[in-house]
């Protein structure tokens, strides 16, 4: 059974950086295929990818973000992550993480978590 | 970037109608898109994968057709639990790009 669980701090000020956590289980970003993807969403708007790490290291950004965002993984604790840095309330939004497999979109979303980017 | 247009918007259906959603690409992506369905407070739920392929559990009123630049998502038969936006999203290049969504709602 494959989940996903998004964490990060909820709030915090412009120009800060913003660190969230997805937390999976029910697959292993070391097997050949598979990745971790970053989604957000803003109240009320629509989808927004931002990145994708992949098992080989590979990782993929959505240039509009210019170049503000890291992607990265823990093989060994299931775990991938995200920093944005430089954060404006443009920023607040709610943030999936999603499993990649190869040359297919995601089907395993986790549950989001909101982040609020305010001063 | 691929720009990916649905439209409609948004629209108003009634139980049992055919509903058909066009998803339209600024450059061929192949049969490399899939589509997601989007209740309020919930995840995305992908409903269909390179264009036409029904995830288990899906439906048989839900149906993706096309290929290159054309997608059309259709819903052969609506029911009261359909209700919600509808996404395409390509990934046939980087940066994958989401349409702007459908919002289907019953009359």
């Amino acid at each position: 059974q494959v989940t996903l669980k998004e964490s990060g701090p909820g709030i915090l000020q412009p120009s800060q950086t913003l660190s969230l956590t997805c937390t999976f289980s029910g697959f292993s970003l070391s097997t050949y295929g598979m990745g971790v993807g970053w989604i957000r969403q803003p109240s009320g708007k629509g989808l927004e990818w931002l990145a994708n790490i992949w098992w080989d290291d590979d990782k993929y950004y959505n240039p509009s973000l210019k170049n503000r965002l890291t992607i990265s993984k823990d093989t060994s604790n299931n775990q991938a992550f995200l920093k944005i840095t430089n954060v404006d309330t443009a920023d607040t939004a709610t943030y999936y993480c999603a499993r990649m497999r190869l040359r297919r979109v995601p089907l395993y979303w986790g549950q989001g978590v909101m982040v609020t980017v305010s001063s | 970037n691929t720009v990916m247009t649905q439209s409609p918007t948004s629209m108003f259906t009634s139980v049992g109608d055919r509903v058909t959603m066009s998803c339209k690409a600024s450059q061929n992506v192949g049969i490399n898109v899939g589509w997601y369905q989007q209740k309020t407070g919930q995840s995305p739920k992908r409903l269909i994968y390179w264009a036409s392929n029904r995830d288990t559990g899906v439906p048989d009123r839900f149906t993706g057709s096309g290929s290159g630049t054309d997608f059309t998502l259709t819903i052969s038969n609506m029911q009261a639990e359909d209700p919600a936006i509808y996404y395409c999203l390509q990934h046939n290049s980087y940066p994958w790009t989401f349409g702007g969504g459908t919002k289907l709602e019953l009359k």
